[in-house]
């Protein structure tokens, strides 16, 4: 069974700075997608960026992106020039190719962002 | 386009009873999902729903259940309410790949 592994549980940033979130996950198959999700204190789920596994090019979504290094099962997203609307919990998921319903998310990261 | 709506985004019952649950989802997507979300057990997924049929299940018991109809909207419904069945339920709609959350039902069973 695949896992998805968050092992900050709490960051913190400075506004304007830049701040990398770590993600890995544990996995037998070779093609999948892998996903940041933002959930601010209104609850609402927000997609962040997406990254294809057998696409090698990191993601990038404006002031987000992504470090994916498939042989280490790490999937990290960095938020540059970090916005005080940028504080959330910020959840890595995992998406088997051929599973359509099934993410499998990690525990959360919730970032702090400091005026 | 409207995003996915979930409705009602608030509800409390009392152990033992049943409740449902509702979400539209995103114009011209045919996949729903369901995820649990609690404090301790974190995101959990329910199960998936295109075109009327349940495609995907999670590791739930029997007391939830699901469906979808024709214009893809669905319920889920949860029977003999338990404590530990309060949490944050949260419908996603899908095109292709990715999918898009609704806000939201939180149930507080009391």
């Amino acid at each position: 069974a695949q896992t998805v592994t968050q092992s900050q549980p709490e960051m913190s940033v400075q506004e304007a700075e830049t701040v990398t979130l770590s993600c890995t996950y544990d996995t037998s198959e070779s093609d999948y997608y892998l996903f940041w999700y933002k959930q601010p204190p209104s609850r609402q789920m927000i997609l962040v960026i997406r990254q294809e596994a057998y696409k090698q090019q990191n993601a990038t979504e404006n002031r987000f992106s992504v470090n994916f290094q498939k042989a280490a099962k790490s999937f990290s997203l960095k938020i540059s020039d970090s916005q005080l609307g940028d504080a959330a919990m910020y959840f890595c998921a995992y998406r088997s190719k051929g599973s359509q319903g099934n993410l499998i998310f990690g525990k959360g990261t919730k970032l702090s962002v400091k005026p | 386009k409207a995003g996915v709506t979930q409705t009602p985004r608030y509800l409390i019952k009392t152990r033992g009873q049943q409740v449902t649950l509702s979400c539209s989802p995103i114009s011209g997507h045919r996949s729903v999902s369901w995820y649990q979300q609690t404090p301790g057990q974190g995101l959990q997924f329910l199960f998936e729903y295109f075109s009327e049929t349940q495609r995907n299940k999670g590791n739930f018991p029997g007391r939830f259940s699901g469906r979808q109809f024709s214009n893809s909207r669905s319920e889920m419904n949860v029977s003999t309410l338990e404590l530990g069945d309060s949490a944050l339920y949260l419908c996603a709609s899908s095109l292709v790949d990715e999918q898009y959350f609704g806000p939201g039902t939180r149930l507080t069973v009391t």
